[in-house]
């Protein structure tokens, strides 16, 4: 199947500083990715829709200028968490969707742990 | 996007055949039937899909009564490697939007 990476896996940072996650696709154009968060024995959680040279859609509750999102290219949207507290220690997980005529399938990523200290 | 139910959790030992049934009532004309199997830190993966009768893959069998209102994914002679959450998730099969229900832990002993 399709692959989607993270990077990084893993990072911890201090509070009020910001934080900056990729989400490549590597062998497929994406103009379509999302962004979800995980807390711990916890189901996702959609935060966004992450659309190639458009604005991110947000879901309600998600504050989009905490979360800022941008999919400057076909194979990579960033998710920025800015001015970051420990409640945004999370395990985020971005997606993408591969188009075909008759069905889309959506690929995961493997995922970031998100340690704000 | 239809809501769906499913059991927090289940044992199993392995070998055994494992089957988790998802509730999903309100399963729209156009919506199809989907499951992921995440471990821990890890993103989601793909299972299953379907849209009425049952499907069957290398991985899994997925049984959908005629009425589409619940599905059961089957997982057969499961083994350590299986235990994981499950997640039944419906919607269009061009779908893209996904929401997660709670997930169905399955644990699966020796």
């Amino acid at each position: 199947g399709a692959v989607v990476s993270q990077h990084p896996s893993r990072v911890i940072c201090k509070s009020g500083t910001s934080v900056k996650i990729e989400c490549r696709s590597l062998d497929f154009q994406a103009t379509t990715m999302f962004w979800y968060r995980q807390f711990p024995k916890q189901s996702l959680m959609l935060m966004a829709t992450s659309n190639e040279g458009s604005k991110a859609t947000y879901e309600q509750g998600v504050e989009k200028d905490k979360f800022l999102i941008n999919h400057a290219s076909l194979t990579l949207s960033t998710l920025t968490v800015t001015s970051a507290h420990p409640e945004d220690s999370s395990f985020y997980i971005c997606s993408a969707v591969i188009l075909r005529d008759s069905d889309n399938e959506q690929f995961f990523g493997p995922g970031t742990r998100l340690t704000v200290l | 996007l239809a809501k769906t139910t499913q059991p927090i959790s289940m044992d199993s030992y392995e070998g055994q055949e494992v089957n988790i049934t998802c509730s999903h009532n309100n399963i729209a004309t156009n919506d199809y039937i989907t499951w992921y199997q995440q471990f821990p830190s890890q993103g989601p993966r793909f299972i299953i899909q379907g849209y009425k009768t049952k499907v069957t893959n290398e991985v899994a069998s997925l049984f959908i009564p005629a009425d589409r209102k619940s599905s059961t994914l089957s997982l057969p002679r499961v083994s350590l490697s299986d235990t994981a959450v499950y997640y039944c998730l419906v919607g269009e099969a061009g779908f893209q939007k996904l929401v997660f229900g709670t997930g169905t832990r399955l644990l699966v002993s020796p």
